[in-house]
């Protein structure tokens, strides 16, 4: 299957501070990349669809100015924490569509190795 | 509103036997399922689709299968075997206008495959 990377997969922070969170799909193009968060011991939450060349949708109730997205290529996007505060503590995963396989609108989701942030 | 929902939250077979893992929706306009088996802080791998228009798909010792009147999904795996022991969860998606492939995740099921 397509291999998509997350880096860092570990992060601690001071609270106060923006954290950047990288997204990449290393052998396939990805116009549409999705960031999730998971609570422990919960399912998977889709924070937002990040866009290649355009805004970002958040879903109802995501701030989106705390939750700064920007997909700069078709490779990578990349999820920014401004100001993170304790309750940002989770682990953040994103996932791209192949777009290569599939019907539209039924292409599989790869999913990268998530990244645990830490906010004291 | 869980559109996808797995009520069983655990479950526990013995080696080489078959595991049964279920999944319902409650949206009729989702139109293709995928299974993901999840280990601790990783992320999700892929495992199985299938399309509305099918009501089985099979790939090697897991099989899904499709109830749209009852809108319900189940995962097989037979034999079953302990690097299956996961989180296995069901997700959909619909397609629309937007065409965006948003996933709908189910909470998930931990599944314990004993030797």
């Amino acid at each position: 299957g397509a291999v998509v990377s997350q880096h860092p997969s570990w992060v601690i922070c001071k609270s106060g501070t923006s954290v950047k969170i990288e997204c990449r799909s290393l052998d396939f193009q990805a116009t549409t990349m999705f960031w999730y968060r998971q609570f422990p011991k919960q399912s998977l939450m889709l924070m937002a669809t990040s866009n290649e060349g355009s805004k970002a949708t958040y879903e109802q109730g995501v701030e989106k100015d705390k939750f700064l997205i920007n997909h700069a290529s078709l490779t990578l996007s990349t999820l920014t924490v401004t100001s993170a505060h304790p309750e940002d503590s989770s682990f953040y995963i994103c996932s791209a569509r192949d777009p290569g396989i599939g019907l539209a609108g039924q292409e599989t989701q790869y999913f990268g190795p998530g990244t645990r942030l830490l906010v004291l | 509103d869980q559109q996808v929902k797995q009520n069983s939250p655990s479950l526990s077979v013995q080696e080489g036997r078959i595991s049964i893992l279920n999944c319902d929706y409650t949206n009729s306009m989702f139109d293709y399922f995928l299974w993901y088996k999840k280990y601790p802080a990783e992320g999700p791998t892929f495992l199985i689709s299938i399309s509305s228009i099918k009501d089985k798909n099979e790939d090697g010792r897991f099989t899904v299968f499709l109830n749209k009147s009852a809108k319900h999904l189940s995962l097989h795996i037979v034999p079953s075997q302990p690097g299956d022991s996961a989180v296995y969860f069901c997700a959909a998606s619909a397609r629309s206008s937007s065409n965006t492939g948003k996933l709908i995740f189910g909470q998930g099921t931990t599944l314990q495959v004993k030797p």
